[in-house]
């Protein structure tokens, strides 16, 4: 079963837009959730990465809000870029664990 | 520094057949874990090695396997190919220091099965 659940699917947004991913999760345990990019033919890249103790983490043009009693963490790109144009994936796991449970992705793509 | 290393990058099989893909991890990472991605299920994590041992499964069956060697290059074997094994492999290492550390993911293996 899907433990982290991810949306929407798919966005577009025009050049110094706002991009926002939503993710909620199942497992109440989970205690580590990153955030990958992943471009055409590469493996994804860990972009930013938030523990349940913080509200939100920031980074750049990227931030990571996160509601623990909601179970829901997002992620926005601000002043979004055509060089942001990825697919995104947010991910949970236990911390010091491996095993990342991933979000389906979404494909963000960046009009210019 | 170079990055994590898979091989080979393209594969063509037919139902089944075996398959090893490898994975060679970033010098100095310790820990080798294994991803499957496809279009319908996502990412799904296989199995992670440390040291040799798997400390880490995921909900595959039996046909999927593992090893880590004393060098921490890593080899998943998967026998008798199914047409639904088609799919990116990713190979992703870690240092591991106790806390939690960048996974770094390699470029992937695909697999066709035919």
């Amino acid at each position: 079963q899907q433990q982290v659940k991810q949306s929407p699917q798919s966005l577009i947004v025009q050049k110094g837009g706002i991009s926002i991913i939503n993710c909620a999760y199942e497992n109440t345990a989970f205690d580590y959730f990153p955030w990958y990019q992943q471009f055409p033919g590469k493996g994804p890249a860990l972009l930013i990465a938030i523990r349940p103790d913080v509200s939100e983490k920031k980074e750049g043009r990227f931030t990571i809000s996160f509601n623990k009693s909601a179970k829901q963490f997002s992620l926005h790109i601000m002043d979004s870029q055509p060089g942001d144009s990825a697919t995104y994936f947010c991910a949970a796991t236990l911390l010091g664990d491996y095993k990342l449970s991933f979000g389906a992705g979404t494909t963000v793509t960046v009009r210019a | 520094k170079a990055g994590v290393t898979q091989t080979p990058r393209y594969l063509i099989k037919t139902r089944g057949q075996q398959v090893t893909l490898s994975c060679s991890p970033i010098s100095g990472h310790r820990s080798v874990s294994w991803y499957q991605q496809t279009p319908g299920q996502g990412l799904q994590f296989l199995f992670e090695y440390f040291s040799e041992t798997q400390r880490n499964k995921g909900n595959f069956p039996g046909r999927f396997s593992g090893r880590q060697f004393s060098n921490s290059r890593s080899e998943m074997n998967v026998s008798t190919l199914e047409l639904g094994d088609s799919a990116l492999y990713l190979c992703a290492s870690s240092f591991t220091s106790g806390s939690q550390d960048e996974q770094f993911f390699g470029p992937g293996t695909r697999l066709t099965v035919l």
